[in-house]
């Protein structure tokens, strides 16, 4: 089946540093790709809907100038995370649907941002 | 996306089946019942989904109530590797390339 693969599983940074987050299609193309946070105990929220050559969607309430996202090509879309502070520590998730897959959408592993 | 209530977690011992429920009563015609799970420290999985009739799969079948008001995941044997938190999710047929919505879920505990 189709992979999604993200990088990196673990990150630790200090406060005000800033962290790539990079999820890749492996076997497929992804002209779209959508980045999910999800707090310890709590559901998936989605963040944003990443599309291939042009802007990102935003979901209400998420910092567009916080998480930058970039989708330049079909197979990556990478999220950073700018100046972490503790209240970003949460983990993060990326997924795709390929083209012929039907309903079915594929998630990274997710990455796990610990901000001290 | 029409709204999913789940149970927030189930207890099964391990090898006896696993009857997950899923209420959808404001479900629509065109909505697909997804169900996805999420084991600990990793990205949802897909497991099964349907419209009207039962589904089976070499992971999991869906039992879909005759209204389809309601549905059940149905895990025929549980180990260990199922403990996970599992999402009941409705879908419309013309979705196209959207994200999927989840809701709470329902935390699965298997006991050895």
């Amino acid at each position: 089946g189709a992979v999604v693969s993200q990088h990196p599983s673990r990150v630790i940074c200090k406060s005000g540093t800033s962290v790539k987050i990079e999820c890749r299609s492996l076997d497929f193309q992804a002209t779209t790709m959508f980045w999910y946070r999800q707090f310890p105990k709590q559901s998936l929220m989605l963040m944003a809907t990443s599309n291939e050559g042009s802007k990102a969607t935003y979901e209400q309430g998420v910092e567009k100038d916080k998480f930058l996202i970039n989708h330049a090509s079909l197979t990556l879309s990478t999220l950073t995370v700018t100046s972490a502070h503790p209240e970003d520590s949460s983990f993060y998730i990326c997924s795709a649907r390929p083209g012929g897959a039907g309903e079915k959408l594929f998630f990274g592993s997710g990455t796990q941002l610990s901000v001290l | 996306d029409a709204k999913t209530t789940q149970p927030n977690s189930m207890e099964s011992n391990e090898e006896e089946p696993v009857h997950l429920p899923c209420n959808h009563s404001t479900i629509s015609g065109t909505d697909y019942i997804h169900w996805y799970r999420q084991l600990p420290s990793q990205g949802p999985e897909y497991v099964i989904h349907g419209l009207t009739s039962n589904v089976n799969n070499r992971m999991a079948s869906l039992a879909i109530a005759e209204d389809r008001k309601s549905s059940t995941l149905i895990l025929h044997r549980a180990t260990l590797r199922d403990a996970a938190v599992y999402y009941c999710i409705l879908r419309d047929a013309d979705s196209g390339n959207t994200p999927l919505v989840f809701g709470k879920g329902t935390r699965l505990s298997v006991i050895a």
